[in-house]
């Protein structure tokens, strides 16, 4: 267990609507990482939030945004969903400070559109 | 060409076989490099975690980098049937995101 959960684990849902998926991060940890992965593209890195504020975008559509809350837990919304946006999306998080650049993953939700 | 290249596999080895799986990268800014193992579609799990170059054994894993030829390694001894997972290695600069290989499927053999 890495500490990380998130909710929910498995999510279905139709064409043109709108989920919210979410994160809460180890105790102690400020950043949030979100990342999808599908069978195609592996795992690829959406956005990253450190103690609230946005720090870094990678290739996150804009149907899709994210937040971090004071308690550090992060959502991520997706709308307008197709059926391209199937995949497992996973958040991360880490500790700051010294080197250590380790990130640890929930389990993932896994997300079909229909 | 993709910053992370790995072979994506399947690598099939017999019950306690040792073995190598392989990254190399084209970004020479990455200074930290990991190798996460994920079970059928479940969360990555954090096996390896090497700054710079250098060796780094754990266990009946072991963990090598070398920079000058951006090319990083996995070694796993006696292999066992639950080691079968798919193992992806990703690396970063300071404080970033993480980028990914594609991952590679271990199968071993009882």
């Amino acid at each position: 267990d890495s500490g990380v959960t998130q909710t929910p684990k498995h999510l279905i849902t139709a064409t043109g609507q709108r989920v919210t998926l979410r994160c809460s991060p180890r105790s102690g940890d400020l950043s949030v990482y979100w990342y999808q992965q599908s069978l195609d593209q592996g795992l690829q890195f959406l956005i990253q939030y450190y103690n609230g504020e946005e720090r870094a975008k990678g290739n996150i559509l804009e149907r899709f945004s994210a937040q971090q809350f004071p308690d550090l837990h992060s959502e991520l919304n997706l709308s307008s969903l197709e059926l391209g946006d199937s995949a497992l999306y996973f958040c991360a998080s880490k500790r700051t400070g010294g080197y250590q650049e380790t990130q640890y993953f929930g389990p993932g939700t896994r997300l079909l559109v229909l | 060409q993709k910053e992370v290249e790995q072979d994506p596999g399947p690598l099939s080895v017999p019950e306690g076989a040792i073995v190598s799986l392989n990254c190399t990268y084209s970004n020479s800014a990455f200074q930290y490099f990991m190798w996460y193992r994920q079970y059928s579609r479940k969360g990555p799990e954090l096996l390896m975690y090497t700054y710079s170059s250098g060796n780094k054994e754990d266990g009946r894993f072991t963990a090598q980098v070398d920079k000058s030829s951006k090319y990083i390694s996995l070694f796993i001894r006696d292999s066992q049937p639950s080691d079968s997972a798919t193992y992806l290695c990703a690396m970063s600069e300071y404080g970033n995101k993480l980028v990914f290989g594609a991952g590679t499927i271990l199968r071993v053999k009882s």
